[in-house]
């Protein structure tokens, strides 16, 4: 089975600046990275796939790079809507989450 | 718009039965793959299950092999979790999601709650 390590797993940033998340496996996964946000009470939702490309509706701010075992998820201001809990997936070999990544406000 | 409607999800003694479906709409129900996630309360996603998009395909975790069954009618643009001999380790939400081009989940139903408990 895959291992997907996320880090940190608390990252505390104020409105308007940066946000960086990392996300590792355990082995290469290639591309067949995919990356959801999920709000208190709701389902999942598919923010970026194939590591890099924004799923429909996501705004430009957010923006996912890597390849093979070394992955970022990277908002660029943030907003109030934007904090939340972000997991990272792999399905290159059947699919496997990370542990999460909370986004709190600071 | 795509939806996806999960139902069934109710308290059950540990060792019963339990039916899950989920209602599609606002695709071509049977041009996809479909799976199924849980989410124990306060933890992360697991995958359950997947069925290919005519039903012949299916897979399983090694955790509910020979207890859970998946299906699907697309006459019915409906998806099933059949879960069997349940413990309380099953416990968690349950999530319909479809499939997008590559494997990953593009749609996320609201999510069905299962409790095991007695």
């Amino acid at each position: 089975e895959i291992v997907m390590t996320q880090s940190p797993a608390t990252l505390s940033v104020s409105p308007g600046e940066r946000g960086t998340l990392s996300c590792r496996a355990s082995q290469s996964v290639s591309s067949n990275l995919a990356w959801y946000q999920q709000k208190p009470g709701q389902a999942p939702r598919l923010l970026i796939y194939g590591a890099s490309t924004r799923a429909t509706g996501i705004p430009a701010r957010f923006s996912g790079s890597g390849s093979g075992t070394e992955f970022t998820l990277t908002i660029s201001s943030l907003k109030s809507e934007d904090f939340a809990v972000y997991y990272c997936q792999q399905y290159d070999n059947w699919w496997t989450f990370g542990q999460g990544t909370k986004v709190e406000i600071k | 718009e795509v939806q996806l409607v999960e139902s069934g999800g109710v308290v059950v003694q540990p060792g019963g039965s339990l039916r899950l479906s989920c209602a599609a709409s606002g695709f071509t129900f049977d041009d996809h793959a479909m799976y199924w996630v849980r989410q124990a309360p306060g933890k992360g996603l697991e995958w359950v299950s997947l069925i290919s998009w005519d039903g012949g395909s299916t897979d399983y975790v090694d955790s509910v092999k020979g207890r859970f069954t998946i299906s699907r009618d697309n006459s019915k643009n409906s998806l099933y979790l059949q879960m069997n001999s349940l413990r309380a380790e099953d416990t968690a939400f349950y999530y319909c999601a479809k499939a997008g081009s590559s494997g990953y989940y593009d749609y996320w139903g609201q999510g069905t709650l299962v409790t095991v408990s007695s």
